[in-house]
Parts: C-alpha cells; sequence; structure tokens
C-alpha cells in the first residue's frame, strides 16, 4: 500500500531560520514519484520538486534543497533562511509509476514568524 | 500561467440544493482527470478518478450518487455535489495529467464549497 507520513503537524520558526520539513514514504513499486507541493492560505497547490525513484541525487533550487534517501524511504525538504512568505502548508506526496495518481501526507503547516 | 482551470473559485449553497464543479485542462487534453476533497488542516483525499468517455471510478467510501462525475470531453469534467448538507462542506480540487511530456500533475486552484 502507498502512504506519505508527515510527523509534523505544525512548525514555527523565526525569520532567517533554517527549518527542514520531515517526509517518510512506503511503497512496494521500484518506480514512483515523490512530490513537495505548497499550499498558502488560498488554497491552490504550488508545485515544487518531483523526483522519481531512480533519482537520488539531491536538489537545490534558490532557499530550498530537498534531500533524497531511499535508504530510509525519506524525501526531506529544507529551507534555508526561511521568510515570511514561505509560511504555508506543505505537502509531501507520493505517486504510482504513472505519474497520476496522488497520495498526500497530512501536510506541515509552516508559520514563519517576523 | 494556469493549466488547469477550475470554477467556481467559492460557492455558497443552501442545504438540498446541488453544485456543480467544472475542472478544464487548458491547454492540454485530459482523458484523465482527478477529484479530490480537502477537510479544513486536513490531507487531501482522492475521490474519483474521471474517464473521458466513461464511467469515474470512485474511491471506497465516495458515494457515486452523491458526488457525479461526468467527463463529456476531453479539456472538461464536472463533478456535481448533489442535494448538498452542511457536511460537504469542504475544499474540492482537481488535477490532470500531462502524460507524455514528463511535467508534474496540475492541479486547479480549488473551490471551497459552504453549505448552509
Amino acid at each position: 500500500a502507498q502512504k506519505v507520513t508527515q510527523a509534523q503537524t505544525e512548525i514555527s520558526v523565526v525569520e532567517k531560520e533554517d527549518v527542514t520539513l520531515d517526509c517518510v514514504y512506503e511503497t512496494r513499486d521500484t518506480t514512483y514519484y515523490l512530490f513537495w507541493y505548497k499550499q498558502p492560505p488560498s488554497g491552490e497547490l504550488v508545485f515544487l520538486i518531483r523526483r522519481n525513484s531512480f533519482d537520488e541525487q539531491n536538489e537545490i533550487s534558490g532557499r530550498y534543497s530537498w534531500n533524497f534517501q531511499k535508504s530510509t524511504s525519506s524525501f526531506n525538504f529544507t529551507i534555508t533562511a526561511s521568510q515570511v512568505v514561505d509560511s504555508a502548508v506543505y505537502f509531501c506526496a507520493l505517486s504510482d509509476n504513472t505519474g497520476n495518481q496522488f497520495y498526500f501526507g497530512t501536510g506541515t503547516s509552516l508559520t514563519v514568524i517576523p | 500561467g494556469a493549466v488547469v482551470s477550475q470554477h467556481p473559485s467559492w460557492v455558497i449553497c443552501k442545504s438540498g440544493t446541488s453544485v456543480k464543479i467544472e475542472c478544464r485542462s487548458l491547454d492540454f487534453q485530459a482523458t484523465t482527470m482527478f477529484w479530490y476533497r480537502q477537510f479544513p488542516k486536513q490531507s487531501l483525499m482522492l475521490m474519483a478518478t474521471s474517464n473521458e468517455g466513461s464511467k469515474a471510478t470512485y474511491e471506497q467510501g465516495v458515494e457515486k450518487d452523491k458526488f457525479l462525475i461526468n467527463h463529456a470531453s476531453l479539456t472538461l469534467s464536472t463533478l456535481t455535489v448533489t442535494s448538498a448538507h452542511p457536511e460537504d462542506s469542504s475544499f474540492y480540487i482537481c488535477s490532470a495529467p500531462r502524460t507524455g511530456l514528463n511535467s508534474p500533475l496540475h492541479f486547479g486552484n480549488g473551490t471551497r464549497l459552504t453549505v448552509t
């Protein structure tokens, strides 16, 4: 069965601090995709990153970085020098090998305090 | 810009009435679309898979007679909440994959339904 666990329900950090959002997944598929989405208060889902199961290379995009570890089935997301605009709910998601059907984690609500 | 358009963004309706939500793929054809439901401060739960030209596939526990899905064209899927009740109040969001283009699943901006 597919499952995504985001153990951190809510996190608060002071602006400019670094913060890591954890994501652990379960799947029996050998080919799968992992995603991170940001959901600001307005509700829309903003795509941040997609990673396939064969690409364990970590990625950095500006202040965002992702650490994919197949050995621990984790796909953690770090925001460096957090800003107030980073305040949102962040969802980690897993999809099957078609990349279509998603299984979302319960989300982590991040509040960046100015 | 947005590649999946969802309308309306929000709707308030009275108990017992029906509400239709539209999901359109703007510049691509989508033979499959997905409908999710999100309760406040909770995750997105897949409700059903909408298939163009055939019946939708519903997830366990989702009432197909209450949540009618129609995927009449390659760019439009509709979700109709029939005989809405206050417990149907939720955030509904659709998504459409652009298969073959190595791009992520695109989500609509969601519809916030409030049933009074």
